[in-house]
């Protein structure tokens, strides 16, 4: 089982749609939480750290769930500049984990 | 601040040449990270530094080396290039562990 998971993807929607993303970790020890986006041939730029409390920027809502091991990424009033890659992470001890993302395709 | 930046951008190399990627950043942070992103996978750690002379394996190490002379400075070599390593090499560096910030990557294709 790979350590982070995420949804396959493609989604594609259409401009103004609500889009949500998910994210299944499989270790408990994991300390920390992220989503990244990576646009193409980009490299990946932090979106948002995750907390338990749930944050919000804007457009876009984390929340997680630790006894469920769970991130999600709630993206509102979908923009054309919103289609990339979306990257869940999570720290453990030293280093960082990778999902393999989720490609979002905003269609005018 | 120019950030994270890496050298060369794009490489060439036949099988079994040798190599070394350069990634500098001049934020002054302690951690340093290489991973290789392949098609249809996440980035996956080759190597990482938590200090200027220290460097540590990450989940994919095999065929590389690395060193941190310098704080600044991250040099990622692989001594005898194969087909597997061909990929795109992202170089980052972390303040705190608790955000990373990413060069512009290297594509390097091994023939």
């Amino acid at each position: 089982r790979k350590e982070v998971e995420q949804d396959p993807g493609p989604f594609n929607v259409p401009e103004g749609a609500t889009v949500a993303f998910n994210c299944t970790y499989s270790n408990s020890a994991s300390q920390s939480f992220f989503w990244y986006r990576q646009d193409c041939r980009k490299e990946p730029k932090l979106l948002m750290s995750v907390y338990s409390s749930g944050n919000e920027d804007g457009r876009f809502t984390a929340q997680l769930n630790r006894a469920s091991q769970y991130i999600s990424l709630l993206i509102r009033d979908s923009k054309l500049s919103d289609s990339a890659t979306y990257l869940c992470v999570v720290r453990l001890g030293q280093n960082f984990v990778f999902g393999p993302g989720t490609r979002l395709s905003v269609l005018p | 601040n120019a950030g994270v930046t890496q050298t060369p951008k794009f490489r060439v190399l036949k099988t079994g040449q040798s190599m070394t990627l350069l990634c500098a950043q001049d934020m002054n942070h302690e951690y340093m990270y290489w991973y290789r992103q392949d098609p249809g996978m996440g980035l996956r750690l080759i190597h990482y530094s938590v200090g200027e002379g220290t460097t540590a394996k990450g989940e994919v190490p095999d065929g590389y080396n690395v060193s941190r002379l310098k704080k600044q400075n991250f040099l990622l070599g692989l001594e005898s290039a194969a087909p597997s390593q061909t990929s795109v090499y992202f170089c980052a560096s972390s303040p705190d562990r608790d955000r990373e910030f990413f060069g512009p990557g290297t594509r390097l294709t091994v023939l």
